[in-house]
């Protein structure tokens, strides 16, 4: 079974603060890719990384970093130095090699961002 | 940038009523779909398209229909609006092309309708 888990489902902190969003996955396949992607109040989901897995390198994107653990099937994302402009619904994502239109999101995790 | 856009923001319908929802993409993407947004359920697959005229069952088909009668749209029909049909609906599109050995393109979304069926 293909699952998702952000277990967190409302995280609050102050600016400049540094956060971690996890994600937790299931999966039997052996390759699979990973997504987050942002939801701003506006509405619209925007795309911030893939991951495969045969990449467990971690990425570094400014503020944002990723952290892919596949011991631990984990995926967590981490904003560096907060800003009120990250305040928004994350939502972590996974699909398979095979089944490459089929999308596994998680339920999101709210990000509030306090001046 | 790939603009994927949804007739409408805010939608409000009475149950019973055959309600059409609109997407439009215009990156001539072959793959199209359809999600549910609610609370603490994350986004579910209500359908997708691959292709004109095709369609395929996400997991949540019950009560939905889609269109696709051409490359750029894809319709979501609610044959007859329920109540517990009150819900964000997402649009998304994405390439089928093979990239790093993959054909798992992120996906691009619109801006959602919100529906509210009385």
């Amino acid at each position: 079974a293909q699952k998702v888990t952000q277990a967190q489902t409302e995280i609050s902190v102050v600016e400049k603060e540094d956060v971690t969003l996890d994600c937790v996955y299931e999966t039997r396949d052996t390759t699979y890719y990973l997504f987050w992607y942002k939801q701003p109040p506006s509405g619209e989901l925007v795309f911030l990384i893939r991951r495969n897995s045969f990449d467990e390198q971690n990425e570094i994107s400014g503020r944002y970093s990723w952290n892919f653990q596949k011991s631990t099937s984990s995926f967590n994302f981490t904003i560096t130095a907060s800003q009120v402009v990250d305040s928004a619904v994350y939502f972590c994502a996974l699909s398979g090699l095979y089944n490459f239109n089929k999308f596994y999101f998680g339920s999101g995790t709210k990000l509030n961002v306090k001046p | 940038d790939v603009k994927v856009t949804q007739s409408s923001r805010y939608l409000v319908k009475r149950t019973g009523e055959k309600v059409f929802l609109e997407c439009v993409q215009d990156m001539d993407h072959e793959n199209m779909f359809w999600y549910r947004q609610d609370p603490g359920l994350g986004l579910r697959l209500i359908y997708f398209s691959y292709d004109v005229k095709m369609k395929e069952k996400g997991d949540i088909p019950e009560g939905y229909s889609v269109s696709r009668e051409k490359k750029e749209r894809f319709s979501l029909i609610l044959e007859s609006a329920s109540t517990n049909q009150t819900s964000m609906y997402l649009c998304a599109s994405s390439p089928l092309i093979l990239q790093g050995g993959s054909y798992n393109s992120p996906l691009h979304f619109g801006n959602g309708t919100r529906l509210t069926v009385t």
